[in-house]
């Protein structure tokens, strides 16, 4: 167990709907980090927040939004959601925000949209 | 911009035999280069890391090998066990204090036949 938690762990939904994906990070860590891992694309790197604050953004889909709340916990929110958004969706932890920092992984979301 | 290519793509051994995964990057500033293994179904844990000052670590079974001037660096499994048999993910960090996002390799899907 990392100490990452995310929820929930299935989701299904149909296209054109939203949904909200949710990540604790572990205990005193300040970085979150998102990534989506598909079939074809491995895993993507897509935004990351540093104490509440964007730090960096990846090839991110407009569609697709986040946030990090004062007692550090994220979330993705996904919009107008089409089939080939059905992926995993990781969030990672680390303890800064700078590189060379481990990151730790949660159990991930698994988003199929229908 | 900044890619990492991964290879081979599968690999099967028998046990006891060792295992090589290679992996080039693009950007010259990457500066850390952590592995991952993923069990299916579960999150991508950390195996082990390497930072661009040093050529090569190892962690008993597990070493990894950086060259920077080539801008490739190597996982080695030595007497791989059927407990070794995952998707193994290597990835690269631009050096900067702003942000530790990863990029990562497509996997590698490594089998090890009792």
């Amino acid at each position: 167990d990392s100490g990452v938690t995310q929820t929930p762990k299935h989701l299904i939904t149909a296209t054109g709907q939203r949904v909200t994906l949710r990540c604790s990070p572990r205990s005193g860590d300040l970085s979150v980090y998102w990534y989506q891992q598909s079939l074809d694309q491995g895993l993507q790197f897509l935004i990351q927040y540093y104490n509440g604050e964007e730090r960096a953004k990846g090839n991110i889909l407009e569609r697709f939004s986040a946030q990090q709340f004062p007692d550090l916990h994220s979330e993705l929110n996904l919009s107008s959601l089409e089939l080939g958004d059905s992926a995993l969706y990781f969030c990672a932890s680390s303890s800064s925000s700078g590189f060379g920092e481990t990151q730790y992984f949660g159990p991930g979301t698994r988003l199929l949209v229908l | 911009g900044e890619n990492v290519e991964q290879h081979p793509s599968t690999l099967s051994v028998q046990e006891g035999d060792s295992a090589v995964i290679k992996c080039t990057y693009s950007d010259s500033a990457s500066n850390y280069f952590p592995w991952y293994k993923q069990e299916l179904g579960k999150r991508p844990q950390l195996i082990i890391d390497i930072r661009s000052n040093v050529g090569e670590k190892k962690d008993q079974r597990i070493a990894v090998t950086l060259n920077k001037t080539a801008k490739h660096f190597s996982l080695h499994i030595t007497e791989t066990q059927p407990e070794d048999s995952a998707v193994y993910f290597c990835a690269a960090s631009k050096g900067s204090s702003n942000t530790g996002k990863l990029i990562f390799g497509q996997g590698t899907t490594l089998q090890v036949k009792p």
